[in-house]
């Protein structure tokens, strides 16, 4: 079946520094590709996706491009924020849109 | 305002007493879903529904039961509650097509002594 993994947290960065959150997938045939991130006490929102191959997502300064040869999907962003510690995951649907399949979730902290 | 709305945000309960909790999309969507979230354990699948009067079995469904008789609304009955089911429980909903987001509810925190 499908899954996505995702790099163990917590990651924790110093305001300014550089982002990457691994994830990568196993699905069969051509999988949408988003990132969510939950903010302490609420749910989880859409920050990015990316529905084919070489497709770049992009929104708040984070980006991802869906790498199709390497079945992934990282997270970057050049200069975090204090305002971006947070829980991002990485989610896919299949070709039907139908369920979505989640990973576990890195728990990021950035402080000042 | 476009959104899912879950009530209610937090509840404590005690075994053996039966609890619903609410869940309605203003968007139109043909899907729903209800999550729980657990330390360690991310976000598990309950149930979903596809459309009114059709729903399906997630990952984890045993001890839920849910209901889709109007296409807004999608309650979540927990006939029995046990202490196992304390968590964090999230609706979502979305409109079936490839490549469109699930819409998230704030979440509602539940807690079973």
């Amino acid at each position: 079946g499908n899954s996505v993994t995702q790099m163990e947290g917590p990651v924790t960065l110093s305001e300014e520094a550089f982002l990457t959150i691994n994830c990568t997938y196993t699905a069969t045939g051509y999988p949408s590709l988003f990132w969510y991130v939950q903010y302490p006490g609420e749910g989880l929102q859409l920050l990015l996706k990316a529905t084919k191959a070489d497709d770049k997502g992009s929104n708040k300064g984070f980006e991802a491009t869906y790498r199709k040869e390497t079945t992934s999907f990282h997270l970057e962003k050049g200069s975090v924020q204090v305002s971006d510690s947070a829980v991002y995951f990485c989610a896919l649907t299949d070709n039907y849109g139908q369920n979505f399949v989640f990973g576990p979730g890195t728990r990021l902290s950035v402080l000042p | 305002e476009a959104q899912v709305t879950q009530n209610p945000r937090y509840l404590i309960t005690v075994t053996g007493k039966k609890l619903t909790v609410t869940c309605s999309q203003n968007m139109n969507h043909e899907y729903m879903s209800w999550y729980r979230q657990d330390p360690g354990l991310g976000l598990r699948q309950i149930y979903y529904s596809m459309n009114v009067e059709v729903t399906d079995k997630g990952d984890v469904p045993e001890g839920y039961k849910v209901s889709r008789k109007e296409k807004r609304n999608f309650p979540l009955i927990l006939e029995s509650p046990s202490p196992n089911q304390t968590s964090l429980y999230f609706c979502a909903s979305r409109v079936v097509s490839i490549g469109s987001p699930l819409h998230f509810g704030n979440g509602t925190r539940l807690t079973v002594t």
